[in-house]
């Protein structure tokens, strides 16, 4: 069965330090990959998707097939960062569309 | 305009009781789910609706009966609560079954005494 896993439930850095939100992955297929973001009483909403290969809001995750991962950096982290982030791994069903989350890690950044 | 809605944002009700949540989304889209996130924060799919179809059910007690009386609504109808029932049930849609992006609504948050 696939499984997210995103081992810190916090992560705790000073503003202008980088940031690295780990997540791996098991998926015996062909792996698609996101970033969900849920901002201080605002709604989950898409961050990034690794098919894009984009930079959001100074973001960038790359997805690294031999070590399953999808880590989440920013090489210089901002107070508006802090947030909640989910890494989910998306599977094509015959039913559908079904994203499976991690956890969720806790982003602060401190001044 | 919000595009995902839900009704009510809270809900405080007795174990045994029996309760709906309300969804509605503005975006044209035809795909709509539901979500469960415990108090771990743990995000799991419950059920995905096509053009009023279920397509996905994921195990989830058959206290739970999803509605989708048209594409633009998907109703959740809990039967004789638990209280481990207790969570945050984020409702969202997408353009289609296959498409990737997801819109959450802004969550009900069920707590069973």
């Amino acid at each position: 069965a696939q499984r997210v896993t995103q081992p810190e439930k916090l992560l705790s850095v000073f503003k202008g330090a980088p940031v690295e939100l780990k997540c791996n992955y098991s998926y015996s297929g062909s792996p698609e990959l996101f970033w969900y973001v849920q901002y201080s009483r605002q709604r989950l909403q898409l961050l990034l998707r690794h098919i894009s290969r984009e930079s959001i809001k100074g973001f960038t995750a790359d997805l690294n097939k031999g070590e399953t991962s999808f880590h989440l950096k920013k090489p210089f982290a901002q107070e508006e960062d802090s947030a909640m982030y989910y890494c989910a791994l998306r599977i094509l069903t015959g039913g559908g569309n079904k994203l499976t989350f991690g956890t969720g890690t806790q982003l602060k950044v401190e001044l | 305009d919000t595009a995902v809605s839900q009704t009510p944002k809270y809900l405080v009700t007795q174990m045994g009781n029996d309760k709906s949540i309300k969804c509605e989304q503005n975006l044209g889209h035809d795909t709509m789910y539901w979500y469960k996130q415990d108090s771990k924060k743990f995000l799991k799919i419950m059920f995905s609706y096509n053009n009023k179809e279920l397509i996905i059910n994921e195990t989830v007690p058959n206290r739970f009966s999803p509605k989708s009386p048209d594409k633009a609504h998907l109703n959740l109808h809990i039967n004789s609560l638990e209280l481990g029932d207790s969570a945050v049930y984020f409702c969202a849609s997408s353009e289609g079954r296959d498409t990737d992006t997801q819109y959450f609504g802004p969550g009900t948050r069920l707590t069973v005494l």
